[in-house]
Parts: structure tokens; sequence; C-alpha cells
């Protein structure tokens, strides 16, 4: 596998709080960026997306941040909900190739 | 958004069985599907891509004669894990692209295997 994570980070934050969960990725010449969302025993879904050509975009409560510069790529979930626990992944898309490369991911639990 | 069905979402088997995994495009046509496999508390790695009608594409150091997958129709991929061990025990998820690039990508519900 081209991505792999030993360790899952964990998150905790308070219902109602913002959450910020970050990823640096691998390849410079990524073009195309997706944070997807993961229960336990069920498939990523995907949350929102962010193409190389822009630093930022919103979505519903999400926004996801782009840095180039330093690769790096942040998910940030607005009034964070007990429904919002769940493992997060950034993606890229290789401007090589079309295959989608997982980072290591990161646990988010929200306490009531 | 598209649906794909993966089947069975659980399976144990006796070690030295073989155990075939469904993923089903339900209301679109994907030329080509993608086969993760994941462990626990780990990321998704990829193993292979799936396309109709040809032979499928391995990551390296994925067994092709392990992990045999058939692609025969537009909405289907199987992925069949032979003579199964307790090692290849794992989360299994297949995700099918519905447009010309990798953009369109919706996973299945994935399969957890268990070989005993």
């Amino acid at each position: 596998g081209e991505s792999v994570g030993l360790h899952l980070p964990t998150l905790s934050v308070q219902e109602g709080d913002n959450s910020i969960i970050n990823c640096a990725y691998s390849n410079s010449a990524s073009d195309y960026f997706i944070w997807y969302k993961q229960e336990s025993g069920k498939g990523p879904q995907f949350i929102i997306d962010i193409r190389s050509n822009m630093d930022k975009r919103q979505g519903q409560r999400v926004t996801v941040l782009l840095n180039k510069t330093v690769k790096h790529l942040s998910l940030q979930i607005a009034a964070t909900q007990p429904g919002d626990s769940a493992v997060y992944f950034c993606a890229e898309i290789p401007d090589s190739s079309y295959k989608l490369i997982f980072g290591s991911g990161t646990r988010l639990l929200v306490r009531p | 958004g598209a649906v794909v069905s993966q089947h069975p979402s659980w399976v144990i088997c006796k070690s030295g069985t073989s155990v075939k995994i469904e993923c089903r495009s339900l209301d679109f046509q994907a030329t080509t599907m993608f086969w993760y496999r994941q462990f626990p508390k780990q990321s998704l790695m990829l193993m292979a891509t799936s396309n109709e009608g040809s032979k499928a594409t391995y990551e390296q150091g994925v067994e092709k004669d392990k992990f045999l997958i058939n692609h025969a129709s537009l909405t289907l991929s199987t992925l069949t894990v032979t003579s199964a061990h307790p090692e290849d025990s794992s989360f299994y998820i297949c995700s099918a692209q519905t447009g010309v690039t990798n953009e369109k990508l919706f996973f299945g519900s994935g399969t957890q295997l268990s070989v005993l």
C-alpha cells in the first residue's frame, strides 16, 4: 500500500465546539483532495473536496483548507455534533495517477 | 448520490477455504472499480483496480493469485480471497467510479472477513 497509518490519532471535542482535523499529504503533484468520514464497520463517506487551484472551500458546517506550500490539508467542522464522531481520512489524487491515496486518519470523539 | 452495494457485510470462514465478495453499482454503470483493504485502526490500502472486461491491475505487494478479481459487467466486480488464512482477516471495501476521473467515487459498506 502507499499510505498506511499504524496508530490513529484522536481528537476529543466538546459538543458544540469547532473541530479542526489536519492532514499532511505526500505528493506535491496532487491536484485533487477529498475528505472522507468513516463510521465503525462502514465504508468511507464523502464529505467535501477541493482542487489544487483553490485554498479554501466551504460546505454545510464544514470547511476544507489547502496549503500547497507545506502540503497540508485541514477539515474544519463547525458546531460539532455527536453524530460527527467517526474516523476522518484525507485522500489525494496525484496528478499523474487515477488512484486515490488515503492519509492515515484521525478519530474524532465528541463529548456530550 | 450513487449507491454501491457490497455483499456480504461480514463473513467467517475456515482457514484454507475461499471467500467471494461482491461489489455492485446499483444505479449507474461503473467501468472501473477499486478494492481496498483496511486493518483495524489503519487507513485504506488500495489493493487493485478492476476494469470491466479486462484484467485487474494490482498494487505492488498484492498477490494476484491470492486475490482474484473479476469485473464481468459494468455493474459487478467480485473479489475472491483464495485459500484464506488468518492473516487475510481484514475489512475489505470496494468503490466504484462513475465519471471519467477518480473524482466521482462511491464506496461500498465494506466486508469484514474473519478467517479462523
